[in-house]
């Protein structure tokens, strides 16, 4: 049964320390996603990717926010320096669609972010 | 400008009983993308169903019925006889490609299924 898999599930931080989160896409997906969720904001796409090349990443704040798919096996989220305005549960997810969106996305557990 | 809306924030019924999760959806597109998502306790995002823009018929899995009217910018979605294990927050979103590529999500309904 194929997943998503994303680590770490819990990560606690102090404010401006850089955080990395990972993400392991279904083999043989090609449109990876970023979202955030919070309670004020519900979720937000943060950045998607298609066969590794970012397609959009206009929901990330760019001075504090990267994200990157060094291969095709995962793919990265990167906080630096974070704040408590961070604090989210971060999903990824992961689709096999030709178009970015078009089909079904397939969610990681998440990552549970605390910025101290 | 893109939107989704989902009115009903927390919904309650009693199990067996038939419910409807109301979306209602803005956009000057043409061609564009719904889905239904569950959340469930756990937390990870399912996916329930896609529907494009350009057909209109009603679909049916089991329990789960969606109403798609372009009419009323709506695809609404009812379960029927509920059961407790349908508590979840379900998310209506809405995937449009004009200009750059846009996935927006509604702020979900909170569904509870009381035994």
């Amino acid at each position: 049964d194929a997943r998503v898999t994303q680590t770490p599930r819990h990560k606690v931080t102090e404010m401006g320390q850089e955080v990395t989160m990972r993400c392991q896409p279904i083999l043989g997906h090609n449109t990876v996603f970023w979202y955030r969720q919070t309670m004020m904001q519900g979720l937000e796409l943060l950045a998607y990717f298609r066969n590794r090349a970012p397609l959009d990443d206009s929901g990330m704040p760019k001075d504090r926010f990267s994200a990157e798919m060094p291969d095709a096996t995962l793919a990265t989220l990167k906080i630096q320096p974070s704040e408590p305005r961070d604090s989210a549960v971060y999903f990824c997810a992961s689709g096999r669609g030709e178009l970015a969106g078009r089909d079904e996305q397939f969610f990681g557990p998440g990552t549970r972010l605390t910025v101290l | 400008a893109q939107k989704v809306t989902q009115a009903q924030t927390e919904i309650s019924v009693v199990e067996k009983e038939d419910v409807t999760l109301d979306c209602v959806y803005e956009t000057r597109d043409t061609t564009y993308y719904l889905f239904w998502y569950k959340q469930p306790p756990s937390g990870e995002l399912v996916f329930l169903i896609r529907r494009n823009s350009f057909d209109e018929q009603n679909e049916i899995s089991g329990r789960y019925s969606w109403n798609f009217q372009k009419s009323t910018s709506s695809f609404n979605f009812t379960i029927t006889a509920s059961q407790v294990v349908d508590s979840a927050v379900y998310f209506c979103a809405l995937f449009t490609t004009s200009g750059t590529y846009k996935y927006i999500f509604g702020t979900g309904t909170r569904l509870k299924v009381l035994a």
